[in-house]
């Protein structure tokens, strides 16, 4: 049974720019939301979506989005990237009910 | 005030039992309390997951009081591998809004 997988691995980007960031849910998890870990702040929750509707959302400014697909994949954006944002970008996927969340290996953002 | 407090490290010893509390007033009543494990590099990792008492799988135990303001992740006999960040998971609810909070992590450091 294949995990979450996150893409791309990692990635630079220039302030000011936009990036999007993809996550595959496990097959049968409806659920997905997505972390940003940084050293300084630890794992902080950006925002949860169930079939395809934002059911939850962190503590983050306008810039960072996302939107779930009908087949449970999910994207993030950030947009006017900060030196700030760059951080490890998790997602994590899980089955209403189930035990816990199963998260992906992440997506290293830099932003130079 | 939302807020998790977790020990920021622990030393320990082979084979000895570690404890980790995670206090956590005011979170949400329906919902669980799960533990993560954290290796560098990578995405965290479920270890257990309970609502209230204890409960116990092949890899840990998880002790949670009557009033939920805190829980204890036991590790029995830890070994090397075990050298790890943990995490503690708790959901604070305010209306309808669901904030997925992490504790600030334990780097658990088990010595030989």
């Amino acid at each position: 049974k294949a995990g979450v997988t996150q893409t791309p691995r990692y990635l630079i980007k220039t302030r000011g720019q936009q990036v999007t960031l993809s996550c595959s849910p496990i097959s049968g998890h409806r659920s997905v939301s997505w972390y940003q870990q940084t050293p300084g702040q630890g794992l902080q929750f950006l925002f949860e979506y169930f079939s395809e509707t934002q059911r939850n959302k962190g503590n983050f400014p306008g810039r960072f989005s996302g939107r779930q697909f009908s087949n449970s994949r999910s994207e993030m954006n950030v947009s006017t990237l900060e030196l700030g944002d760059s951080a490890l970008y998790l997602c994590a996927s899980n089955f209403e009910g189930g035990n816990g969340y199963t998260f992906g290996s992440g997506t290293r953002l830099t932003v130079v | 005030l939302a807020k998790t407090t977790q020990p920021i490290s622990m030393d320990s010893y082979e084979g000895q039992e570690v404890n980790i509390t995670c206090s956590h007033n005011n979170i949400a009543t329906n919902d669980y309390i799960t533990w993560y494990q954290q290796f560098p590099s990578q995405g965290p990792r479920f270890i257990i997951q309970g609502y209230k008492t204890k409960v116990t799988n092949e890899v840990a135990s998880l002790f949670i009081p009557a009033d939920r303001k805190s829980s204890t992740l036991s590790l029995p006999r830890v070994s090397l591998s075990d050298t790890a960040v943990y995490y503690c998971l708790v959901v604070f609810s305010s209306g309808s809004a669901r904030q997925l909070t992490f504790g600030s992590g334990t780097q658990l450091t088990v010595l030989p």
